[in-house]
C-alpha cells in the first residue's frame, strides 16, 4: 500500500527563521510531488510542485526532492506569522490518476 | 474567475436522508475529484473522473455515488446518510497535462462543504 508520512507537529518556529517540513513516501516508483498549504477551516492551496531530484525555489519557498531516499521537504525562509497553517504533502505514482496525501504538519510561526 | 465552486457550504442531515453536493468548475479541466477530510486527517479520495461519462472509485467510495455528464459538473450523491459521513467534503479539478507532464498537474480546490449527520 502506498503511503505518505508527515510529522503531525505542531512545529513551532520563531518569526524570521527557516521552517523545515518533511515528507516521506513508501514507493520508489513515484512521479510528482506537491506541497499544499491549508489554513484552518479553508481548502488546500498549492504552494509548490516538484518532479525532479534536487531543489526548486519559488520566492521564500524551496522544495527539495530526493527520490533515492524517498523524501521531499519544504523550506520556508524568513517565516512570517501568515505562514502559520497546516502543510500537506501529496504524491502521485506513475500508473495512477490519484494523489496520495499525508495527514499534514501544523506549522506555528511565533512573533 | 470562479475556479471550482461547491454548494452548499454547510448542511446538517438526519440519519437516512439523502443529498447531493454540487461541484462545478470553469477551467475546462478534464479531471475532477471528490475528497473527504476528517478532523486532523489528510484527504481521502472518494471518487474521481477523467472526463465526461467516465468515473472511478477512490479509496473510500462506500455510501457515495457520482456522475459526470458534462466537463464542468461533478455532483456527489449521499443516498442514506450515516454519522460516519460527517466530514468536510472538497471537490477539486486539474488539467490533464501534455507530454511528460500528462496526469501530473496540480489540483485546484473548491471551498468545501461542511456536512454533519445527526
Amino acid at each position: 500500500q502506498k503511503e505518505v508520512e508527515q510529522n503531525s507537529g505542531p512545529l513551532s518556529v520563531p518569526e524570521g527563521a527557516i521552517a523545515s517540513l518533511n515528507c516521506t513516501y513508501s514507493d520508489r516508483v513515484s512521479q510528482s510531488f506537491f506541497w499544499y498549504r491549508q489554513y484552518s477551516g479553508k481548502s488546500p492551496e498549492l504552494i509548490m510542485s516538484i518532479y525532479s531530484n534536487g531543489d526548486k525555489e519559488d520566492g521564500r519557498f524551496t522544495a527539495q526532492l530526493n527520490k533515492a531516499s524517498q523524501y521531499v521537504s519544504l523550506l520556508i525562509r524568513d517565516s512570517q506569522p501568515s505562514d502559520s497553517a497546516t502543510y500537506l504533502c501529496a504524491v502521485k505514482w506513475d500508473s495512477n490518476y490519484q494523489l496520495i496525501w499525508g495527514a499534514g504538519t501544523k506549522l506555528i510561526i511565533k512573533p | 474567475n470562479a475556479g471550482v465552486t461547491q454548494t452548499p457550504k454547510f448542511r446538517i442531515l438526519k440519519i437516512g436522508q439523502s443529498m447531493t453536493l454540487q461541484c462545478t468548475q470553469d477551467m475546462n479541466h478534464n479531471y475532477m475529484y471528490w475528497y473527504r477530510q476528517d478532523p486532523g486527517m489528510g484527504l481521502k479520495l472518494i471518487y474521481y473522473s477523467v472526463g465526461a461519462g467516465i468515473t472511478d472509485k477512490g479509496e473510500v467510495p462506500n455510501g457515495y455515488n457520482v456522475s459526470r455528464s458534462t466537463t464542468e459538473d461533478f455532483p456527489l450523491r449521499l443516498e442514506l446518510a450515516a454519522p460516519s459521513q460527517t466530514s468536510v467534503y472538497f471537490c477539486a479539478s486539474s488539467y490533464s497535462g501534455t507530454g511528460g507532464r500528462w496526469g501530473n498537474q496540480p489540483q485546484h480546490f473548491g471551498d468545501g462543504t461542511r456536512l454533519s449527520i445527526l
